[in-house]
This record gives structure tokens, C-alpha cells and sequence, in this order.
């Protein structure tokens, strides 16, 4: 079946830490995506990426970076820089052309506890 | 800029009454993009409709219907006889054609948390 999935739903980090979270897809989407949510909170935008080998910053980026080596991948590092970063973490995709890219697909997501 | 507001932080409502989720947004850009998403207990997101700013039509899809008013900025998101299933946050959200270097950037509001009492 094709779809996004995240790995670990659930990781504890200590502080000082940094630590990896993993997104991948099938969808053969050429962007993706990365958002931070917390409680009675919407998401928020950390980086996203149009192509391979290209990404930008989104509206919270300080404290995390991004890689995307491959298409099919988007690996999110949470470093120690980042001063909360106990929240939820959602990875999407989204297709190509116009209709397609305004239509993104959500993973199941990785809550991280900093211990 | 964007920005989304849903006005309503939680709602409950008893089995089989109909209840309306508000969201209103702005935008400077006549092109954009409106979106619903579904968040249950499990934290995936799940895309209910999306809404061109060109096609003013409301739409129906079983009991969800969902009413795009241009001249109120709103688009409101309605469920007919709720059942305990639809419990979840309900997201709207925004995404204008070119939004900042040809991306195509979603702005989310703050949620509506959905109770639906048996």
C-alpha cells in the first residue's frame, strides 16, 4: 500500500541530545514536508522540500535540520539547540502540479518526550 | 499573510445532533486553497476536502457538508447526525498559490476538539 510512514511513534530523548526522526514514502510525491504540533496548538511548518537534494526553512526551523538525499526519504534531526522540542512531529507529501501540491498526505507521526 | 481562525476550541454534542465547525481565514491572493483534516485520537491527519477559491459551491459527502462563503471568508465544515466516531480535532487550513519562494505552504488554524456524547 502506498503511504507515509514515521518511525518511532513514541521516542525519549534526554537533554543535549540530538536525535533523529525518520519519514518515508511510497507515494512517489516529489515534496515533503515537516510540522510540529503541541498541545491546542496548530502545526507549524519546521522545513520543507520541493526536489531532491533541496529544502527550505519553514516559520520554526532553529533547533532542527533536514537531509533529502532521496526522494522517498526526509530525516528530521531535533538537536540540542532546540529549546522545547517536546511536541508531536508530523511528516506529509504531497504530489505533483498545482492541484496535487496543495493536497498533502500526513504520516501517523513521532511524539517526542525530552526526559 | 495568511491566517486561519476557528474561533472554537471544544465542542460537545450529544449523539445524532448536527454540529457546525466555523473557520475563517484571510488572504491577500485571489488563487488559494482551502483544506479540512481530521484528527482522531491516533494523530494522523486525515484530508476530508479540499476548496478552490474559484468554485464557490457547497458540497456534500454523507453527512459532512461544507459551506465556502467568499464575501465572509469563511468556509464551515458541518457534520448531520454526529455519532461518537466523529470524535477528533478538526483542522482547517489555508494555502495560497504562491506562497513565499513557489512553495505551496499550508497555514493551519488552532483546531476544533469534536466530543460527541453516546
Amino acid at each position: 500500500d502506498g503511504g507515509i510512514t514515521q518511525s518511532p511513534k513514541y521516542l525519549f530523548r534526554k537533554e543535549g541530545q540530538n536525535v533523529t526522526l525518520s519519514c518515508e514514502q511510497n507515494l512517489n510525491h516529489d515534496a515533503m514536508y515537516w510540522y510540529r504540533q503541541d498541545p491546542g496548538q496548530g502545526l507549524r511548518l519546521i522545513y520543507y522540500s520541493q526536489i531532491v537534494n533541496d529544502f527550505q526553512k519553514g516559520d520554526i526551523a532553529e533547533g532542527y535540520s533536514v537531509s533529502r538525499e532521496k526522494k522517498e526519504s526526509f530525516p528530521l534531526t531535533v538537536t540540542s539547540a532546540q529549546k522545547n522540542p517536546t511536541a508531536f512531529y508530523l511528516c506529509a507529501s504531497s504530489g505533483p502540479g498545482t492541484e496535487n501540491r496543495n493536497e498533502q498526505f500526513f504520516g501517523p507521526g513521532t511524539r517526542l518526550t525530552v526526559l | 499573510a495568511q491566517k486561519v481562525t476557528q474561533a472554537q476550541t471544544e465542542i460537545s454534542v450529544v449523539e445524532k445532533e448536527d454540529v457546525t465547525l466555523d473557520c475563517v481565514y484571510e488572504t491577500r491572493d485571489t488563487t488559494y486553497y482551502l483544506f479540512w483534516y481530521k484528527q482522531p485520537p491516533s494523530g494522523e491527519l486525515v484530508f476530508l476536502i479540499r476548496r478552490n477559491s474559484f468554485d464557490e459551491q457547497n458540497e456534500i459527502s454523507g453527512r459532512y457538508s461544507w459551506n465556502f462563503q467568499k464575501s465572509t471568508s469563511s468556509f464551515n465544515f458541518t457534520i448531520t447526525a454526529s455519532q461518537v466516531v466523529d470524535s477528533a480535532v478538526y483542522f482547517c487550513a489555508l494555502s495560497e498559490l504562491y506562497s513565499g519562494a513557489g512553495s505551496y505552504q499550508l497555514t493551519f488554524g488552532k483546531g476544533t476538539k469534536l466530543s460527541v456524547i453516546p
